[in-house]
């Protein structure tokens, strides 16, 4: 199974600020990636897939990259309603792993 | 508009059953492979089961198999989970989610787009 890594786990910053999450592979896989903003008591929201392309609707500060085995979220300027939790999700192979999540909250 | 609608969840016994559903509108069932994610409130996400367009493949979690069974009827754009011989850490919302893939530069990739709102499974005596 391919283990995904996240961090931080919990991060506290600013509106405005740039915020930048990590996710870690146990392996090299293709960058079959995606990311998902979940906020409390909602589903998760498909943010960024194929590491790096933003789903449609989706802000453009976010943005999505890496490959091999290290893949970065940024926000390139936090705005409130992206205090969120975040996961990254592999789907190159069986289980389709997820990370365990980073936090978001205001500081 | 694309939607996902979970429902089946409720309070059950360790060792009792439980089927979840969920119903697909705005798009063609069968066109797609669907899966469902589990997730502990407050806690992180796991992959459950995937099935194939009609039914034929089917793929489990190690936590679940030999227990769960995913199947669906696309004829009813509806999507199941068969829960035997639950136990208490299966306690979680359970989500039904689309999969959904396009071809780039030659290689295929993919990702889970819409999720339901999720159904809260308790499993407690």
């Amino acid at each position: 199974d391919i283990q995904l890594t996240q961090s931080p786990s919990f991060l506290s910053a600013s509106v405005g600020d740039r915020v930048t999450i990590t996710c870690r592979a146990s392996q090299v896989f293709s960058s079959c990636l995606a990311w998902y903003q979940q906020k409390p008591g909602k589903a998760p929201k498909l943010l960024i897939y194929a590491a790096s392309t933003l789903q449609g609707g989706v802000p453009s500060r976010f943005s999505g990259s890496g490959s091999g085995t290290e893949f970065t979220l940024t926000i390139s300027s936090l705005q409130p309603e992206d205090f969120a939790t975040y996961y990254c999700q592999q789907l190159n192979s069986y289980p389709h792993t997820f990370g365990g999540g980073t936090k978001v909250e205001i500081k | 508009e694309v939607q996902l609608v979970e429902s089946g969840g409720g309070l059950v016994q360790p060792g009792g059953s439980l089927r979840l559903s969920c119903a697909a509108s705005g798009f063609t069932l069968s066109n797609y492979w669907m899966h469902w994610v589990r997730q502990v409130p407050g806690k992180g996400l796991l992959w459950v089961s995937r099935i194939n367009f009609d039914g034929t493949d089917t793929k489990y979690a190690d936590s679940v198999k030999g227990r769960f069974t995913i199947s669906r009827d696309n004829a009813k754009n509806t999507l199941y989970l068969q829960m035997n011989s639950l136990r208490a850490e299966d306690t979680a919302i359970y989500y039904c989610v689309r999969d959904v893939g396009t071809s780039i530069d030659g290689s295929w990739y993919k990702w889970f787009d819409p999720w339901g709102q999720g159904t809260l499974v308790t499993v407690s005596s």
